[in-house]
């Protein structure tokens, strides 16, 4: 198994502009989740999903963040208008089940750079 | 407001010493999980200890779990240059279903 997929591995844009994270969960994998981490706030849930259903999104910081998951084996994130502050590494994990019991498999996160 | 919180947030040693960190959370849970990051990766399980569970052994982890102080401790023991690395631990919240990390404790294992 290829493990958690995440695209683009890096991306350097400027404020104002829309940035799209793209991730595949692991095949069979019922539960995705994004997370973001920054050194001043550590790793914060944003959103996740069961069978690509929005679970819970209270870690949404406000409303230029957006996710989608339009089928079981896709998932996107995205930033629109990007600022400056929201420069992180965003990780993409997925789940057999939305459950404390199973094991988070983690992608390689994507490096965000908003200038 | 964070659930688990590790101590300490950095630690040096060298090679063929032990290595203990602490995880302090809030609520009750059923369970806690361990979690390293390498420098640049994403994070990688390491192992879940139940909250009926008071130790668990994976090769050279070992971890404790005490309910009533609401604390665990994950130590590796003859560590190696490679494990340096940052752990973290992870409990639920108290709906269930995602995991809250703390701010993990920065390992450096000296060769």
């Amino acid at each position: 198994d290829a493990g958690v997929i995440q695209s683009p591995r890096h991306e350097v844009t400027e404020m104002g502009q829309e940035v799209t994270l793209r991730c595949k969960p692991i095949s069979g994998h019922n539960s995705l989740f994004w997370y973001r981490q920054t050194m001043m706030r550590g790793l914060e849930l944003l959103i996740y999903f069961n069978n690509n259903v929005p679970i819970d999104d209270s870690g949404m910081p406000e409303d230029r963040f957006s996710a989608k998951m339009p089928n079981a084996s896709f998932s996107t994130l995205k930033i629109q208008p990007s600022e400056p502050r929201d420069s992180a590494v965003y990780f993409c994990a997925s789940s057999l089940r939305a459950s404390s019991t199973d094991t988070q498999y983690f992608g390689p996160g994507t490096r965000l750079t908003v200038l | 407001s964070q659930q688990g919180e590790e101590d300490p947030q950095a630690l040096s040693i060298q090679e063929g010493e032990n290595a203990t960190m602490n995880c302090s959370y809030k609520t009750s849970i059923n369970n806690l999980q361990w979690y390293r990051q390498n420098s640049g990766r994403g994070l990688v399980h390491l192992i879940l200890i139940r909250s009926n569970e008071r130790e668990k052994h994976s090769g050279r982890l070992r971890v404790t779990l005490d309910t009533s102080k609401k604390s665990s401790s994950l130590l590796i023991t003859a560590s190696r240059a490679a494990d340096t690395a940052s752990y973290f631990c992870a409990t639920e919240n108290n709906q269930g279903g995602k995991l809250i990390f703390g701010q993990g404790t920065e390992l450096s294992v000296k060769p």
